[in-house]
């Protein structure tokens, strides 16, 4: 099946400070990608729809001057968490949906921790 | 928008013996649903997936019923081992690259040896 490849797996921050993560689609071109959060012991949760070449859009709720979304080719999205606190410590992930079925890929998910 | 409830929570089985998670969704709609194994710090893995116009797919001890009527499908994992403990989500969605899922709570599914 298709590949999708997200990174850092693990990232610990200072509060206060910016961290990215990246979401790379390996195999295929991904108009759309998905970014999920998903606290200990729950189910995942959208944030934000990524598009390529256009502005992300954002479930509500969701800050999108925190949570920043840049889907600058068809192989990429990045989330850029600003200015973290302890409350955004998580875990992310990505998604991206193949043509034809759609069937859904994840990446290898960002465990975010704050300090 | 598409809201997914998932029952049970949480869920013990002897090994060997079957177990069944049951989710309702909300948007007549939807024609895709998908289930997901995810491990502890793992990403969710599809096992099994069915889309509106099947009513029953098998894919060895695993198999997923869809009724489009009540809105709801279930999961049916038989002859359990210790290596099927995991949480499990059903999601629902409609087909297609820019179509979002929609997941349920999840179910902790423990396997006793």
């Amino acid at each position: 099946g298709a590949v999708v490849s997200q990174h850092p797996s693990w990232v610990i921050c200072k509060s206060g400070t910016s961290v990215k993560i990246e979401c790379r689609s390996l195999d295929f071109q991904a108009t759309t990608m998905f970014w999920y959060r998903q606290f200990p012991k729950q189910s995942l949760m959208l944030m934000a729809t990524s598009n390529e070449g256009s502005k992300a859009t954002y479930e509500q709720g969701v800050e999108k001057d925190k949570f920043l979304i840049n889907h600058a080719s068809l192989t990429l999205s990045t989330l850029t968490v600003t200015s973290a606190h302890p409350e955004d410590s998580s875990f992310y992930i990505c998604s991206a949906r193949g043509w034809g079925e759609g069937e859904a890929f994840f990446g290898q998910g960002t465990r975010l921790t704050v300090v | 928008g598409e809201n997914v409830e998932q029952h049970p929570s949480t869920l013990s089985v002897q090994e060997g013996d079957s177990a069944v998670i049951k989710c309702t969704y909300s948007d007549s709609a939807s024609n895709y649903f998908p289930w997901y194994k995810q491990e502890l710090g793992k990403r969710p893995q599809l096992i099994i997936d069915i889309r509106s116009n099947v009513g029953e797919k098998k894919d060895q001890r695993i198999a997923v019923t869809l009724n489009k009527t009540a809105k709801h499908f279930s999961l049916h994992i038989t002859e359990t081992q210790p290596e099927d403990s995991a949480v499990y989500f059903c999601a629902a969605s409609l087909s297609g690259s820019a179509r979002q899922l929609t997941f349920g709570s999840g179910t902790q599914l423990t396997v006793l040896p």
